[in-house]
């Protein structure tokens, strides 16, 4: 059974300040995908990364999948309120449906 | 472009009462997912469908639990006799392509939270 971890489980910042959070696994993932999802909300897709060491940037969001595939990254810079969301990552490979971890929860205080 | 669209958002439901779930899909895409989840909890996988079939039910409790996705109209996610631990928000993404990387982006409706009293 594939299982993804997020870490930490809850994170409560300033606005302005920088904030890392992490999404592992022992397994190999084909594709990897980052969702923020919002309180009473569906989650919305931030962005896919397939390649091993690839790095995508979406304004101040800063996504890593690792060189093995086993694990990623999203970085956030200056974080603001609108920051403010449930993350989640989910990995999937051919044939198998997505397996989502349970989450980060980051809340931004201006 | 809609997007996935859900309804009901919010549906109350007895012990033995029947609930209907709703999805219609974003335009152009006919593969559809239906995923649970519980309160401070990532999304488990119930059920995938394209038109007409079930491709993947293996998250879907055997007993209770039926979907559909006709060929025309939305996809239905059907549970019979609820119980309390049915009690969730229930999430349904689709995709134009299938499940299988990279191109597999899926995009997911506003849920509907079904309470069960």
């Amino acid at each position: 059974t594939q299982l993804l971890e997020q870490s930490p489980q809850f994170l409560s910042i300033q606005e302005g300040e920088n904030l890392t959070v992490y999404c592992n696994s022992s397994s190999v993932f084909s594709s990897l995908q980052w969702y923020r999802q919002e309180p009473g909300e569906g989650p919305v897709l931030l962005v896919t990364v397939v390649t091993g060491g690839e790095v995508k940037k979406l304004k101040r969001l800063t996504f890593q999948f690792g060189d093995a595939r086993k694990d990623s990254s999203l970085h956030i810079t200056a974080a603001q309120p609108g920051d403010t969301g449930l993350y989640l990552c989910a990995g999937a490979n051919y044939g198998q449906n997505f397996v989502f971890g349970p989450g980060t929860r980051l809340s931004v205080l201006p | 472009n809609a997007g996935v669209m859900q309804n009901p958002r919010h549906l109350v439901r007895r012990r033995g009462q029947e609930a209907r779930l709703r999805c219609s899909p974003m335009k152009g895409h006919s593969h559809v997912y239906w995923y649970r989840q519980l309160p401070e909890e990532g999304l488990k996988f119930m059920v995938y469908l394209q038109k007409e079939n079930i491709i993947d039910e293996s998250g879907m409790p055997k007993e209770r639990f039926s979907a559909e996705f006709p060929k025309e109209g939305p996809s239905i996610l059907r549970i019979q006799q609820v119980v309390r631990g049915d009690s969730a928000a229930y999430f349904c993404a689709s995709s134009r392509l299938g499940r299988d990387p990279p191109y597999n982006e899926q995009f997911f409706g506003p849920g509907t939270r079904l309470t069960v009293l």
